[in-house]
């Protein structure tokens, strides 16, 4: 059973602070990695992917990927009230020459004023 | 450039009925991917469907559950004689291909079976 491990939270930080968010999977031979942000009663958005090991950063958002640890994190700079949402983490099991993502169930985040 | 559109919004069913899901990826894009989420759950994979094919449904329970993407219209998620473990929101996304990075996701079905 290939699995996707989050912590489900609550991950509370103040206004302005980093968060950060982990994830861990255990199919060694995925190669590509989602962040999705979900507000409750929506639908997942997409923040970043990533591919190679190291640091991709886009904005306030940084994603890090360790696969010699099969890990996976996301950093949130100066957090907002408006980063609060439930984060998944998505890895690509596909070997099919398709996306198939298995998903975290997601870390909760809230950034309080 | 409309996006993911999914109909019903919310859906109530009583058991032992049907229910139908509609999906209409975005312009332009032939691949569609179903996912259930139960509460306070992730998103888990159902199946992945291109134009007329079904490509992949291991995640779709063996019994009741069916999906299509035809031709034309829209791919329909079709759950028979509904139990209340279905309820559910059930979200569709399309990619412009196979391989592509990027999933985009319609706003859900929201499934209750009372």
């Amino acid at each position: 059973q290939k699995e996707v491990e989050q912590n489900s939270g609550p991950l509370s930080v103040p206004e302005g602070a980093i968060a950060s968010l982990n994830c861990t999977y255990s199919d060694r031979g995925s190669q590509s990695f989602f962040w999705y942000r979900q507000y409750s009663g929506k639908s997942p958005e997409l923040i970043m992917f990533i591919y190679s090991n190291g640091d991709k950063e886009d904005g306030r958002f940084t994603a890090q990927l360790n696969k010699a640890s099969q890990y996976v994190s996301l950093l949130i700079r100066d957090s907002q009230p408006s980063d609060s949402a439930t984060y998944l983490c998505a890895v690509n099991i596909g070997s099919g020459g398709y996306n198939k993502l298995i998903f975290g169930a997601g870390t909760r985040l809230a950034v309080h004023p | 450039n409309a996006g993911v559109m999914q109909n019903p919004r919310h859906l109530v069913r009583r058991r032992g009925q049907e229910a139908r899901l509609r999906c209409s990826p975005m312009k332009g894009h032939s691949h569609v991917y179903w996912y259930r989420q139960l509460p306070e759950e992730g998103l888990k994979f159902m199946v992945y469907l291109q134009k007329e094919n079904i490509i992949d449904e291991s995640g779709m329970p063996k019994e009741r559950f069916s999906a299509e993407f035809p031709k034309e219209g829209p791919s329909i998620l079709r759950i028979q004689q509904v139990v209340r473990g279905d309820s559910a929101a059930y979200f569709c996304a399309s990619s412009p291909s196979a391989g592509g990075e990027t999933q985009y996701f319609g706003p859900g079905t929201r499934l209750l079976v009372l």
